[in-house]
């Protein structure tokens, strides 16, 4: 039972353009989501989160959007450079047990084109 | 700086034996994790503990063991009874008040052959 989906395994955008990615999840009781960015062979790195009190969080050139009634969140980067080329994964907590737990999707590699 | 280590960054080992992972972390956060990634998977919870000497198994804890005798280190041990031990294993940290992001150690690869 896969809890937080990532549909979308790759995405291939332009240099300068905007990189949206997607994650949906299933768990109403989740109430924290993250963005980790990983480059082969490292550990993942923190990007952003946003709680559920909230729908916008902005930091930089990177957005996330929450849409709780959808169950959907995305992650909106501008304008995207090559050096974000990587796999994305969203991530969830707080879904009836441990608030310290997180949840993973299966990543969505993105390609940035020069 | 501070930050999470792993130790070795790969590590081989023969069907059969026990191998244990290091991490060790100095940010001083109470909560530790083990996940463990797949080629096309996302990261799977193995265990993780929130305070010394107090630790929970994850979605995936068969077949490893962990212990948590200090605040910055929390080992784990791949046994022989884990069926497919071959994989990507990362740690993490996190504060253990509130709402924080996990922070995540460079990983280990083990091969089982």
């Amino acid at each position: 039972d896969q809890q937080v989906k990532q549909n979308s395994p790759s995405l291939s955008v332009q240099e300068g353009r905007i990189s949206i990615l997607n994650c949906d999840y299933t768990n109403s009781m989740f109430d924290y989501f993250l963005w980790y960015k990983k480059y082969p062979a490292e550990g993942p790195t923190f990007l952003i989160s946003i709680s559920s009190i909230k729908d916008k969080n902005e930091d930089g050139r990177f957005t996330v959007f929450l849409n709780k009634s959808a169950k959907h969140l995305s992650l909106h980067i501008v304008p995207s450079q090559p050096g974000d080329s990587a796999v994305y994964f969203c991530a969830a907590s707080g879904g009836g047990g441990s608030n310290y737990k997180l949840t993973f999707g299966k990543g969505t590699l993105l390609t940035v084109n020069p | 700086d501070g930050g999470i280590t792993q130790s070795p960054k790969y590590l081989f080992r023969k069907e059969g034996q026990n191998v244990t992972l290091s991490c060790e972390q100095n940010l001083n956060h109470d909560a530790m994790y083990w996940y463990r990634q797949d080629p096309g998977q996302g990261l799977r919870l193995i265990y993780y503990s929130q305070i010394v000497n107090d630790f929970q198994k994850g979605d995936i804890a068969e077949g490893y063991s962990v212990s948590r005798e200090k605040k910055e280190s929390f080992p784990l041990t791949v046994t022989s009874a884990q069926k497919n031990p071959t994989a990507f294993y990362l740690c993490a940290s996190s504060k253990q008040t509130g709402k924080s992001p996990l922070h995540f150690g460079n990983g280990t690869r083990l091969t089982v052959t």
